[in-house]
């Protein structure tokens, strides 16, 4: 199957600080998901973006289905933005199955 | 407009009591997931239905059942439970079949807890 890998583990900012979270795949998708886990549990949805690029306020995202990566952008971080990012992926193999990266750790300090 | 519901939210089970943890999706959804995530995991699939009264086996299928009642509803079994199926259970469900397009919307989340 699909190996996702996100990078980095752990990242910690200060508020207002702009950081950029990856997302690695090892084969060709048609569809990549972006989610925020908050410190309550809760998976929200920040992104479909199986390729080419879209925002949302203070958060972009860009796909290179070509170069098999994706990046997620926050800019200004505020401490709301703290929690697990993680990336999902499905390509021609999967049939329906995503595969989630481990996910990137964000701790913003005030 | 509830999404995804899953219940219990909170359970403890002792090892080798069984308990089904139940998912529904009122968005006419026809794939439905069950994943676990533990510490450092990440979300690992457990079980997939592309639609009613199909199933597929996931990551980590070992010790769990599911059944695909009908196109809403998605349960998961745990026969015998084990302190190793201690975890968080989300359920999913998207729009899309066995093509891979379409997002995925999650649950609240079940806390189970076996001793």
């Amino acid at each position: 199957g699909i190996q996702v890998e996100q990078s980095p583990p752990d990242l910690i900012l200060q508020e207002g600080a702009n950081s950029t979270l990856r997302c690695n795949f090892s084969d060709s998708v048609n569809n990549l998901q972006w989610f925020h886990q908050n410190p309550w549990g809760q998976l929200i949805n920040l992104f479909y973006i199986p390729s080419g690029t879209k925002q949302n306020g203070r958060l972009s995202a860009t796909t290179v289905a070509t170069e098999r990566y994706s990046l997620l952008y926050i800019s200004s971080s505020q401490t709301t933005d703290s929690g697990v990012y993680f990336c999902a992926v499905a390509g021609g193999t999967s049939y329906g199955k995503l595969t989630f990266g481990q996910g990137t750790i964000l701790t913003v300090h005030p | 407009n509830a999404g995804v519901t899953q219940t219990p939210k909170f359970q403890v089970l002792k090892t080798g009591q069984s308990m089904t943890l139940q998912c529904a999706q009122d968005m006419n959804h026809n794939s439905m997931y069950w994943y676990r995530q533990d510490p450092g995991m990440g979300l690992r699939l457990i079980y997939y239905s592309a639609s009613e009264g199909t199933t597929d086996k996931g990551e980590v299928p070992n010790g769990y059942n599911v059944s695909r009642l009908n196109k809403r509803e998605f349960s998961l079994r745990l026969e015998s439970a084990a302190p190793s199926q201690t975890s968080v259970y989300f359920c999913a469900s998207r729009k899309g079949d066995r093509l891979n397009t379409g997002e995925l919307f999650f649950g609240e989340g079940s806390r189970l807890t076996v001793l």
